[in-house]
C-alpha cells in the first residue's frame, strides 16, 4: 500500500461546482496533515493544514479522520482560478526529522 | 523576504551527462530538502539536511546522485551520469520549525521555482 494514496482525477467540473478530493494514509502514527495547490509549471504552494476537527478557509473545507486514516477536502463554489493540482501531504516527524510525504496529485479543471 | 532561489530553471542534457542543481534556501531556514518531481507525479523527498548535516536520504539513489550543504546555507545536488528516467522537476524546498503564518500555521515548507531537467 503507498503511504499516501488520492483520487486520481481528473475532475472536470463547471464553475460553481462543489468538488471534493479523497486521501488516504498508511502510517497511523503520521501527525500533521496538509493540503498544497499546484498549478501548471509551478512549484506547490501550502494551500491549508487539516486538522482533526475539521477546518474552513473561506470556500475550502479540510477534515481529517484518524482511525480511517482518511483526509479530505472540499471546494464550494469552484471557480475558474482554483483549477490546479491538489496533493494530499502527510507528515512524520521525530527529532529532527520532519518529512513530507506528498500523495501523487489530483488535478482539477473548472470550466466556464 | 525573499523566496527559495533555484538555479537553472531548465536544463538539457544527454544520458551519461552530469548535471548540478544549486539552491539557495531562505535567510535564516536550517532545513533543506530536495525533491524529485515526475510528471503526473507528486514530489519525492531525495535528501533532508539539517544546518550541514544529512538528516535522510534514503531515497537518494546513491549511485549517481550526491548532495551537499558544506556550509549549512546553500546546497547543490549532482548527478552523474544522467539516465533518460532522471527527466523531471527538481524542487528544492527550506523550512524554519518557528515559521508562523497569519492563520496560525507552523512548520511550513517553501519551496522554489524548481529545475526542469531534459535527459535526451
Amino acid at each position: 500500500r503507498k503511504e499516501v494514496e488520492q483520487d486520481p482525477g481528473p475532475f472536470n467540473v463547471p464553475e460553481g461546482a462543489t468538488v471534493a478530493f479523497n486521501c488516504t494514509y498508511s502510517n497511523s502514527a503520521s501527525q500533521s496533515f496538509f493540503w498544497y495547490r499546484q498549478d501548471c509549471r509551478k512549484e506547490p504552494k501550502l494551500l491549508m493544514s487539516v486538522y482533526s476537527s475539521g477546518n474552513e478557509d473561506g470556500r475550502f473545507t479540510a477534515q481529517l479522520n484518524r482511525a480511517s486514516q482518511y483526509i479530505s477536502l472540499l471546494i464550494r463554489d469552484s471557480k475558474l482560478s482554483d483549477s490546479a493540482t491538489y496533493l494530499c501531504v502527510v507528515i512524520n516527524s521525530g527529532g529532527s526529522n520532519y518529512k513530507l510525504t506528498f500523495g501523487k496529485g489530483t488535478l482539477l479543471t473548472v470550466n466556464p | 523576504e525573499a523566496g527559495v532561489a533555484q538555479s537553472p530553471r531548465y536544463k538539457i542534457i544527454e544520458k551519461r551527462q552530469s548535471v548540478a542543481f544549486w539552491c539557495n534556501p531562505i535567510s535564516g531556514h536550517a532545513t533543506l530538502y530536495w525533491y524529485q518531481q515526475i510528471l503526473g507525479q507528486g514530489p519525492k523527498l531525495l535528501i533532508q539536511f539539517q544546518n550541514n548535516g544529512v538528516v535522510d536520504d534514503s531515497q537518494l539513489p546513491k549511485d549517481r546522485f550526491s548532495a551537499e550543504r558544506l556550509k549549512g546555507v546553500d546546497s547543490t545536488l549532482k548527478i552523474q551520469p544522467a539516465k533518460l528516467e532522471d527527466s523531471a522537476v527538481y524542487l528544492c524546498a527550506s523550512r524554519s520549525s518557528s515559521t508562523l503564518l497569519a492563520g496560525g500555521l507552523t512548520d511550513t515548507q517553501y519551496f522554489g521555482p524548481g529545475t526542469r531537467l531534459t535527459v535526451l
